[in-house]
């Protein structure tokens, strides 16, 4: 059973701050992560992939990957108020369009 | 701009009432996904088509079933709903190249009485 794994939060940051979301994956063959926010009652919208090691940067996100402890991670620099949502982690089937496996999300709350 | 579409966007049934869901998009992608997700956890993959070829999960109860008549639009049937599949349901598109982005419509929020 594929799984991926999520601190539910709430997380708390105050504004301008950096968010740091963390998420581990048990599923050696997934090769491509995904990082969508969701906001409460609407549908995920894809932040970022990832799918080598290391850093990808885009904009005020960040995200990481490291195969070897298969964690993947979010930075958020200058946090706004605009980013409290739901963080969702997702990882794909090892190669194969079958669909992602996604983690139960991390709430994010950005204070003023 | 809507590149993926789902009606109704909220739908109300009655137990043991059949429903249909509806997924249309116009990004020509092959392959759609139906995802459900109930409050607070994870999407969860019922099936998908790769074009008209059907993919079940295992674990999808056979109450749901899902038509594809064409590359763009995609149907979700439940045949008697339940109280729990109370839930909101996702309708995705995406690519067979890799990786194996998805992007996902507004969804419909089921409600059964």
């Amino acid at each position: 059973q594929k799984e991926v794994e999520q601190n539910s939060g709430p997380l708390s940051v105050p504004e301008g701050a950096i968010a740091s979301l963390n998420c581990t994956y048990s599923d050696r063959g997934s090769q491509s992560f995904f990082w969508y926010r969701q906001y409460s009652g609407k549908s995920p919208e894809l932040i970022m992939f990832i799918y080598s090691n290391g850093d990808k940067e885009d904009g005020r996100f960040t995200a990481q990957l490291n195969k070897a402890s298969q964690y993947v991670s979010l930075l958020i620099r200058d946090s706004q108020p605009s980013d409290s949502a739901t963080y969702l982690c997702a990882s794909d089937s090892g190669g194969g369009a079958d669909g992602l496996t996604f983690g139960k999300g991390t709430h994010l709350i950005i204070q003023p | 701009d809507a590149m993926v579409i789902q009606n109704p966007r909220y739908q109300v049934t009655q137990f043991g009432k059949p429903v249909t869901l509806s997924c249309s998009q116009t990004l020509n992608h092959n392959v759609m996904y139906w995802y459900q997700q109930k409050s607070s956890q994870a999407p969860k993959l019922l099936f998908h088509y790769y074009d008209k070829d059907f993919n079940n999960e295992a674990d999808t109860p056979d109450n749901f079933q899902s038509r594809r008549p064409n590359t763009s639009f995609c149907f979700l049937d439940i045949r008697s709903p339940g109280l729990g599949d109370a839930a909101m349901y996702l309708c995705a598109t995406g690519r067979t190249s890799w990786p194996d982005t998805q992007y996902f419509g507004p969804g419909t929020r089921l409600t059964v009485l």
